[in-house]
């Protein structure tokens, strides 16, 4: 059974562009949600979608959104880049929301840089 | 509000020694509480998970965890280490039966193993 899959899994931009990230869900997966890793803050959540609704957000501002397709498969775009949104970007998946235990399967992540 | 503390960021050994990674928790409710691992440039992985079955809980590559709810800890140990053992391991918490995909991350601890 494949894992999680997110692409790319590097990336450089420069401050003021715009980034799409791409998060393929196991398969069976409904619920996938996104989480940024910093040495500094740590793991913070983003957000989470369950059935193509966003049904949590984290503390961001608002040039961090998503979206979740009809297939489960998630995108997470980040809008006029900041040097401190140069972080690794990890997608999870779990079977459903509201499972019995709330285990998170995660990809490798996305790196970005911001220049 | 939920919270995870793992007490010190950083943590050696030698190999062949006791791995011991503490961990305090503060939830109102029951918890579900995990142990994740993660190795450099990859992402998370599950080691092992307190769902309330059992108090002493066993997980991937010879780690364990016991669930102390007077003490508020979840440390997770492991009897020998290994050079394999070096990497990142982050304690989590959950609020509900069904986690909304939003696990409360600790800052992670890392684990160095000297020959």
């Amino acid at each position: 059974k494949a894992g999680v899959t997110q692409t790319p899994r590097y990336l450089i931009k420069t401050r003021g562009q715009q980034v799409t990230l791409s998060c393929s869900p196991i398969s069976g997966h409904r619920s996938v949600s996104w989480y940024q890793q910093t040495p500094g803050q740590g793991l913070q959540f983003l957000f989470e979608y369950f059935s193509e609704t966003q049904r949590n957000k984290g503390n961001f501002p608002g040039r961090f959104s998503g979206r979740q397709f009809s297939n489960s498969r998630s995108e997470m775009n980040v809008s006029t880049l900041e040097l401190g949104d140069s972080a690794l970007y990890l997608c999870a998946s779990s079977l459903v929301s509201g499972s019995d235990t709330g285990e998170l399967f995660f990809g490798e992540g996305s790196r970005l840089t911001v220049l | 509000a939920q919270s995870v503390t793992q007490l010190g960021s950083h943590v050696s050994v030698s190999e062949g020694a006791l791995v011991l990674l503490r961990c305090n928790y503060s939830s109102s409710v029951p918890p579900y509480l995990f142990w994740y691992v993660q190795y450099p440039n990859q992402g998370l992985q599950l080691l092992l998970k307190y769902t309330s079955a059992a108090t002493l809980v066993k997980g991937i590559n010879g780690f364990e965890a016991e669930f102390k709810k007077s003490e508020t800890s979840f440390h997770l140990t492991k009897p020998s280490a290994h050079m394999s053992d070096a990497a990142e391991y982050f304690c989590a918490v959950s609020d509900y039966g069904g986690s909304q995909g939003n696990l409360i991350f600790g800052k992670g601890t890392k684990l160095s193993v000297k020959p």
